[in-house]
Order: structure tokens, then C-alpha cells, then sequence
């Protein structure tokens, strides 16, 4: 495996129901993101972890819950999420958080997981 | 007002067209310019990559940014049909960002044989 994968790709739940996302990077980065993406609306930055620790929460409903247990793996847990939740959740990592050498950190994202809340 | 504002289309040409992809911004302090490809059922790859003001260019593909005016286009020439996909403008700050970026909504093009 190569670059950014996600599990599972596509997701049908209920509002009542717990669930998780996985994304692993198999890229050696420092720098891991999920973001959320619905029709006609912009990329949304939900979350960023540096080193493992998360240094953004952008806001987001507390039904949703990151983890990054290592540099490699970020983990999103759902719970009692609403309708409004379904969309494509993309996560993406770079090398590092921060510029280096006058440059942006290029993000790399995975395939995304398509979620359905019904 | 959006901070990042781009026709999402759908935009249709046929095979061989230059395509004029564009965004408008409204925050002066963005200085880092991307656009993004992204495939249906897949997720966005990184495509062109500027900094500040200027033209880049890479094979078929020109980014070209205007910071007067707060505008950035990406040109395609000689438009393939496998070019057909959603096209993301993406920019940030140069300091104090964190990497984070600001999207647009993206543009829905396809080229038809």
C-alpha cells in the first residue's frame, strides 16, 4: 500500500449508531488532517494532529471524535450523528505542520470515505 | 462574503479546448496558491503549486496568480477527456497558517470526445 488509504470507503448509519473511520499513511508524514467535503461547499478542515497531538479543532459537534494513536494512523469515531453529517470525509497528511525551507507542507489526501446518516 | 469564491459549474468543452479555470479571494494575506484535481470517487491530488505573483507552468497546465486583483487561474490546453474531473483552488498564509488551507468550492469540468 501506498500513499493515504481510508476505511471503509463507504458508510450507510443510523443517527443512534457508533461508528469509526480509519486513515493510515503510509508516507513517513508528521501531519495528519480529516477534513469534511459536501456538495457545493468548500473542503472543511475539521481536525489536524501534529506528532500526535492535535493542535486544531476546528469547531466541530462533539459527536465527532478524532484519535491518533501514532504518526501513521488517525482514527474519526461517530456517534448519534445527524443527516446533516452525510458527506465525503477526506483525510490527508504532510511532512510536517509547518513551513519548511519557504515552502507550504504539500497535503497528500486519501480516497475519502462516502458517509450516509439516515 | 467567502473568503474563496469559484464557479462550481459544470463546465463542458470539447476535446482540445484551453480551459480557464478561476478563483477570487478576498484576503490579501494569502500568498501560497494551489490547485487541486480531484477524480470522481477519489480524493484531491495536489496539481500546481505558486508562490505570490506569476505565471508557473507544467506541460499542459498554467497557474497564473494576479494578487492586485485577487485572482488565480489555472489554463488547460489542448484539454484531454481524461482531464475531466473536479478542479479545488486552494491558498494560505505564509506564516502563522499551520498549513491550513482555504478551498474553494470547485469547478465540475468534463471534456467530451
Amino acid at each position: 500500500e501506498t500513499g493515504v488509504t481510508q476505511t471503509p470507503r463507504h458508510l450507510v448509519m443510523g443517527m443512534t449508531n457508533k461508528k469509526s473511520l480509519k486513515c493510515e499513511q503510509h508516507l513517513g508524514h508528521n501531519a495528519m488532517y480529516w477534513y469534511k467535503q459536501s456538495a457545493k461547499k468548500p473542503l472543511e478542515l475539521m481536525f489536524v494532529y501534529s506528532l500526535e497531538e492535535r493542535v486544531e479543532n476546528n469547531s466541530v459537534p462533539s459527536r465527532f471524535s478524532p484519535e491518533c494513536p501514532n504518526s501513521s494512523h488517525l482514527f474519526l469515531h461517530l456517534h448519534t450523528l445527524q443527516p446533516e453529517d452525510s458527506a465525503l470525509y477526506l483525510c490527508a497528511s504532510s511532512q510536517d505542520l509547518f513551513m519548511t525551507g519557504g515552502w507550504q507542507e504539500t497535503q497528500y489526501f486519501g480516497p475519502g470515505t462516502r458517509l450516509l446518516v439516515l | 462574503q467567502k473568503e474563496v469564491e469559484q464557479d462550481p459549474g459544470p463546465l463542458s468543452v470539447p476535446e482540445g479546448a484551453i480551459v480557464s479555470l478561476n478563483c477570487t479571494y478576498s484576503n490579501s494575506a494569502f500568498q501560497y496558491f494551489m490547485w487541486y484535481r480531484q477524480y470522481s470517487r477519489k480524493g484531491p491530488e495536489l496539481l500546481m503549486y505558486t508562490y505570490s505573483s506569476g505565471n508557473k507552468e507544467d506541460g499542459r497546465f498554467t497557474a497564473q496568480v494576479d494578487k492586485s486583483s485577487k485572482y488565480i487561474s489555472l489554463f488547460i490546453r489542448d484539454s484531454q477527456p481524461s482531464d475531466s474531473a473536479t478542479y479545488l483552488c486552494a491558498m494560505t498564509v505564509p506564516t502563522g497558517g499551520g498549513n491550513k488551507l482555504t478551498f474553494g468550492t470547485g469547478t465540475q469540468l468534463k471534456v467530451e470526445l
